[in-house]
């Protein structure tokens, strides 16, 4: 299996632009988690999904944040508009038990 | 919820010297605890976990250790290499098995 896939890897943007992070799984999981990761505030739990339901969004910091999970194979994470304070890497994981997670590479996300 | 405090934030070794990572939680419901490495550019890796009803567990140069009553647990590698050198985070995680991660250690091995 080829690991959990993001994309893109690098994102340059611009404030106020929508920004969309992509994610697939890796095949039989069927827990999926995004995360955010600062210097400030380390390593975020912002969403999960257990077979393409949200389970607990209570990490998402605000509004102009979503996320969907339309099938077993795809999860994206929308910032709608975008701001430099958004600039973080978004690491994409998933499970399919209660143990290991495994993370994606991470999409760097500059917002200027 | 969780709260998982981790320490130091930063340690320095020289090859071959040991290191110690330190953990602290606050759910006594919390009964797994993985620990992540995670390279320069890379998503963390599970390297190695242990469950509540174990006090040690180990595998080649690592091993961890949790102290339950205390609420706390370390990860130890031995015998460090320059390959050693990243970022490693625990984690402790309860009945929905979601893990609440500690701010990280970057540990650096020096050759």
């Amino acid at each position: 299996d080829a690991g959990v896939i993001q994309s893109p890897r690098h994102e340059v943007t611009e404030m106020g632009q929508e920004v969309t992070l992509r994610c697939k799984p890796i095949s039989g999981h069927d827990y999926l988690f995004w995360y955010r990761q600062t210097m400030m505030r380390g390593l975020e739990l912002l969403i999960y999904f257990n077979n393409n339901v949200p389970i607990d969004d209570s990490g998402m910091p605000e509004d102009r944040f979503s996320a969907k999970m339309p099938n077993a194979s795809f999860s994206t994470l929308k910032i709608q508009p975008s701001e430099p304070r958004d600039s973080a890497v978004y690491f994409c994981a998933s499970s399919n038990n209660y143990n290991e997670q495994f993370f994606g590479p991470g999409t760097r996300l500059t917002v200027l | 919820g969780e709260n998982v405090e981790q320490h130091p934030s930063t340690l320095s070794v020289q090859e071959g010297d040991s290191a110690v990572i330190k953990c602290t939680y606050s759910d006594s419901a919390s009964n797994y605890f993985p620990w992540y490495k995670q390279e320069l550019g890379k998503g963390p890796q599970l390297i190695i976990d242990i469950r509540s009803n174990v006090g040690e567990k180990k595998d080649q140069r690592i091993a961890v250790t949790l102290n339950k009553t205390a609420k706390h647990f370390s990860l130890h590698i031995t015998e460090t290499q320059p390959e050693d050198s990243a970022v490693y985070f625990c984690a402790a995680a309860g009945g929905s098995y979601i893990p609440t991660f500690g701010r990280g250690t970057s540990l650096i091995v020096h050759p």
